[in-house]
């Protein structure tokens, strides 16, 4: 079946450094990839997507981008703060019905 | 908020209990999903309705029997559930069926003894 290789499962950065979390994804007919955050507790929230006709995409200290080619996208974090600290989810979606999430990565911002 | 309430927030039951979990959205959205959240794996998708209709079901046991009265309301009933079925259930919501941003609710945590 389809699925959503993400890595890596965990990461730890110190404060002010950068983070960079990646997945794959199996279905060449994905064309919508968004990125969740879901913090200890707490609901899954969207942080950031991109959909397949673009490469990349910036909000502020978030950055996704997309290789379709190599059905590759990544999620960059820049100037990482104790807040980031969290569990991230990537997903790859198609059509109406085909949502599929990574495995998630926890991410630790030391202070 | 998201707009997305579920209850109850915490539940435990026994393999021979029938019980329910609710989900309600205030969003105006037309489509609503349940997953399922272990630890270590990733959100399974289990049922999705689109305008009150089920659209997709991921092959989930018949234990798990999901009802969309109207669109703003999502029950899941259960039913002679095993202890493998404790796990996190998430509800969540769009616009439409479709690739775009889902809103999700904060959960039941579900404990099957």
């Amino acid at each position: 079946g389809e699925n959503v290789e993400q890595h890596p499962s965990t990461l730890s950065v110190q404060e002010g450094d950068s983070a960079v979390i990646k997945c794959t994804y199996s279905d060449s007919a994905s064309n919508y990839f968004p990125w969740y955050k879901q913090e200890l507790g707490k609901r899954p929230q969207l942080i950031i997507d991109i959909r397949s006709n673009v490469g990349e995409k910036k909000d502020q200290r978030i950055a996704v981008t997309l290789n379709k080619t190599a059905k590759h996208f990544s999620l960059h974090i820049t100037e990482t703060q104790p807040e980031d600290s969290a569990v991230y989810f990537c997903a790859a979606a198609s059509g109406t019905y085909k949502y599929i999430f990574g495995t998630g990565t926890r991410l630790k911002v030391l202070a | 908020e998201t707009g997305v309430t579920q209850t109850p927030r915490h539940l435990v039951m026994g393999m021979t209990n029938k019980k329910s979990l609710k989900c309600e959205q205030h969003l105006g959205h037309n489509a609503m999903y349940w997953y399922k959240q272990s630890a270590k794996k990733p959100l399974e998708l289990m049922f999705v309705y689109n305008f009150k209709e089920q659209t997709e079901n991921n092959s989930v046991p018949s234990r798990f029997s999901p009802e969309c009265p109207n669109s703003s309301h999502l029950f899941l009933h259960l039913h002679t559930l095993q202890p493998e079925d404790s796990a996190l259930y998430l509800c969540a919501s769009s616009q439409d069926a479709g690739p775009k941003e889902q809103f999700f609710g904060p959960g039941t945590r579900l404990t099957v003894l």
